[in-house]
């Protein structure tokens, strides 16, 4: 099965600051991941799909990139809604489709 | 607009089973795939599994093969998901999900808490 490594693990930054937490996959899976984010007793929300693709309603500060392994996720512009953990997970042709191990955003 | 809502919260003892439903609504039930993803207390999402709901065919995570089932009603547009020979470790939050397009979970339950205890 293809492993997720998300880093760093947690994560502190201060409002207006650009964030970026980085996924890596144990092997190729071309753009096949997605981006989510958590809020506490809340479900996860999807904010990018197919590595850059922003949820519609998703505010565009917001962005991804990447391939084949390596993946990126930013925040353009912290804002203090965007506490939260925030999860990395591939997908593609078959399952299983797992999720990194999550990074918590601090503010 | 499209909705998923689960049941209630469990408590069980060790060894037993449970079954979770998730109520589907606003959409086709058999147009989109539905998963399940469990989280551990303090710890990360866990993918458990996906169902076609046209056909009924799965594919469960290697860590729960054997234990699982995940079935669906189509006549109530409900997806469930047992899982048996429960232990302490399967204390958990389970949330079924929604494909928005193949392997991308776009719409969420509200989450089922399963608290398995002696």
């Amino acid at each position: 099965d293809i492993q997720m490594t998300q880093s760093p693990s947690s994560l502190s930054a201060s409002v207006g600051d650009r964030v970026t937490i980085t996924c890596q996959a144990s092997q190729d899976i071309g753009n096949y991941l997605n981006w989510y984010q958590q809020k506490p007793g809340k479900a996860p929300k999807l904010l990018i799909y197919h590595t850059s693709n922003v949820e519609i309603g998703v505010p565009s500060r917001f962005s991804g990139s990447g391939s084949g392994t390596v993946f990126s996720f930013s925040i353009s512009i912290l804002q203090p809604e965007d506490i939260a953990t925030y999860y990395c997970q591939h997908y593609g042709n078959l399952p299983p489709y797992s999720f990194g191990q999550g990074t918590k955003l601090e503010i | 607009q499209v909705q998923l809502v689960q049941s209630g919260a469990e408590v069980k003892k060790p060894g037993a089973s449970v079954k979770v439903s998730c109520k589907a609504s606003g959409y086709m039930f058999t147009s989109y795939y539905l998963h399940w993803v469990r989280q551990a207390p303090g710890q990360g999402l866990e993918w458990m599994g996906i169902i076609n709901p046209s056909g009924g065919s799965t594919t469960y995570a290697q860590n729960f093969q054997g234990r699982v089932t995940v079935t669906t009603d189509t006549s109530t547009s409900t997806l469930y998901m047992e899982l048996s020979s429960l232990r302490s470790d399967d204390t958990a939050v389970y949330y079924c999900a929604r494909d928005l397009a193949a392997g991308v979970l776009g719409y969420w339950g509200q989450g089922t808490l399963v608290t398995v205890s002696s």
